[in-house]
């Protein structure tokens, strides 16, 4: 089946650990995000992913790093910079167009011990 | 820059009775607009999109919203609610050029009563 899969499901952090999420699709998407969700907030965009190779800032992106080597993958680094990790991190990956609808995975749950 | 801003974080209807999730928008540029759904321990999908083909937009479940500039709105509308219906609700914007994401709204609660 064709799909997201997002590992693992729960993830827990020490202090001054960095911590990476995976991320892969076999939908040969181009593009792909990685939000972060918590009560009250909604999604908020991280990084994403138009291309191979390259990768853009979101609106909250200090204490995180991606990297995209491969267009099947695109994993999520949560730093020791990141303060207040603790949330429900999504990936997701669409085809290109701004019209193009987002698939999501089902996601991370990320806290700190 | 885009945003989105959900107006109410939860809204309470009984069964059978009118939905109204209300979302507006900001955008320097034409916009796209989508309403996400996220069910109870599921993932996000897709209930509807407006990409400038008609204003009044149909999606899966009944739902509906419609596109209104004059306004800056895309208010999501089912006439009766199911108790199925109870769920997270998300509207989202895009602008219309390239190398730009979906930015999400902070999410509308409905709960549905019997």
């Amino acid at each position: 089946d064709g799909g997201i899969t997002q590992s693992p499901k729960y993830l827990f952090r020490k202090e001054g650990q960095n911590v990476t999420l995976s991320c892969e699709q076999n939908l040969n998407h181009d593009a792909m995000y990685w939000y972060r969700q918590d009560p009250g907030q909604g999604l908020r965009l991280i990084y994403y992913s138009q291309i191979v190779n390259d990768f853009q800032k979101g609106d909250i992106a200090e204490g995180y790093s991606v990297s995209r080597e491969k267009k099947e993958s695109f994993p999520l680094t949560v730093t020791s910079a990141q303060k207040n990790p603790t949330a429900f991190y999504l990936c997701a990956s669409s085809n290109q167009g701004a019209y193009e609808k987002l698939f999501f995975g089902s996601g991370t749950q990320l806290s700190v011990l | 820059a885009q945003s989105v801003t959900q107006l109410g974080s939860h809204v309470s209807v009984s069964e059978g009775a009118l939905v109204l999730l209300r979302c507006n928008y900001s955008s320097s540029v034409p916009p796209y607009l989508f309403w996400y759904v996220q069910y109870p321990n599921q993932g996000l999908q897709l209930l509807l999109k407006y990409t400038s083909a008609a204003t009044l937009v149909k999606g899966i479940n009944g739902f509906e919203a419609e596109f209104k500039k004059s306004e800056t709105s895309f208010h999501l509308t089912k006439p009766s609610a199911h108790m199925s219906d109870a769920a997270e609700y998300f509207c989202a914007v895009r602008a219309n050029q390239a190398g730009t994401a979906l930015i999400f709204g902070k999410g509308t609660t409905l709960s549905v009563s019997s």
